[in-house]
C-alpha cells in the first residue's frame, strides 16, 4: 500500500514570495491532516478535512495560509506571502475516518525554509 | 483542548539499558494517546495508542507505554534500547471523536554504544 505523498520534499523562497506544497493522502482515506513543525518543536495541525469539507481550521493564519481538498483527495496548502518565521516542516498526514478515531499516516513533509 | 507535556527535551542512555520518556497530558476526560517516533529526515510513525481498557499497552519495536490516570500521564517504556532506537519522539493526545490531535514537544533520544 503507497503511503501518503508530499511534494516537494525541500523548498527554500525569499520572504514575501509564495509558496504551495501538495498532499496525496493513502487511497480511500476521508481524513486529511496539514501540520506545521518548527524546529525543535511537535507538528501543529493546521488544517483538518474530512473529505473536502474542513472540520478544524482553528489554528491556520488565515491571511497568508490557504488550503483546498477539491474532489476530496490530493490537497494543497498554500502560503502567500510567506514570513520568515513560516519556515518549518510542513506534514501531511490522512486516516479512514474520523467518525471515531483510526490511526493518522504520516507523508516525510516538506521542508520550507524562507530567507 | 487538550494539550501534552514531555518534561525532558533531549535524554541519553547506553545501549542496553532501560528507557523510559514522560508525557502528561492535560483533558477532561479519557482521552486517546499516542507515541510517535521521528528518525532524521522521516515522516513520524505511530509507536502504540491508547483507547481504552487495559493501561498498559504493547506497541512497535519492543515499547510499551502505561496510562495512569491518578496522574495524568502516558509514558513510554523500553527494557533495553538499541542504538537504532535513537530517534525524536512525541507524545500525542486526542479528543475523542474529533481525530485532533495535539503533539508535545518531543523527546530526543541518544544512544550511547
Amino acid at each position: 500500500e503507497a503511503g501518503v505523498a508530499q511534494s516537494p520534499r525541500y523548498k527554500i523562497i525569499e520572504k514575501r514570495q509564495s509558496v504551495a506544497f501538495w498532499c496525496n493522502p493513502i487511497s480511500g482515506h476521508a481524513t486529511l491532516y496539514w501540520y506545521q513543525q518548527i524546529l525543535g518543536q511537535g507538528p501543529k495541525l493546521l488544517i483538518q478535512f474530512q473529505n473536502n469539507g474542513v472540520v478544524d481550521d482553528s489554528q491556520l493564519p488565515k491571511d497568508r495560509f490557504s488550503a483546498e481538498r477539491l474532489k476530496g483527495v490530493d490537497s494543497t496548502l498554500k502560503i502567500q506571502p510567506a514570513k520568515l518565521e513560516d519556515s518549518a516542516v510542513y506534514l501531511c498526514a490522512s486516516s479512514l475516518d474520523s467518525a471515531g478515531y483510526t490511526e493518522a499516516f504520516f507523508g516525510q513533509g516538506t521542508r520550507l525554509t524562507v530567507v | 483542548a487538550q494539550s501534552v507535556t514531555q518534561p525532558d527535551i533531549h535524554i541519553t542512555v547506553s545501549e542496553g539499558a532501560s528507557l523510559e520518556l514522560r508525557c502528561n497530558y492535560s483533558y477532561g476526560a479519557t482521552p486517546y494517546l499516542f507515541w510517535y517516533v521521528q528518525s532524521p529526515g522521516q515522516g513520524l510513525q505511530l509507536l502504540l495508542k491508547y483507547f481504552s481498557g487495559d493501561t498498559l499497552v504493547q506497541g512497535i519495536k519492543g515499547f510499551e507505554a502505561e496510562f495512569k490516570r491518578s496522574q495524568s500521564s502516558f509514558n513510554l517504556r523500553k527494557p533495553s534500547v538499541h542504538w537504532s532506537d535513537a530517534a525524536e519522539y512525541f507524545c500525542a493526545v486526542g479528543a475523542p471523536n474529533n481525530n485532533d490531535m495535539r503533539f508535545g514537544a518531543g523527546t530526543r533520544l541518544t544512544v550511547k554504544p
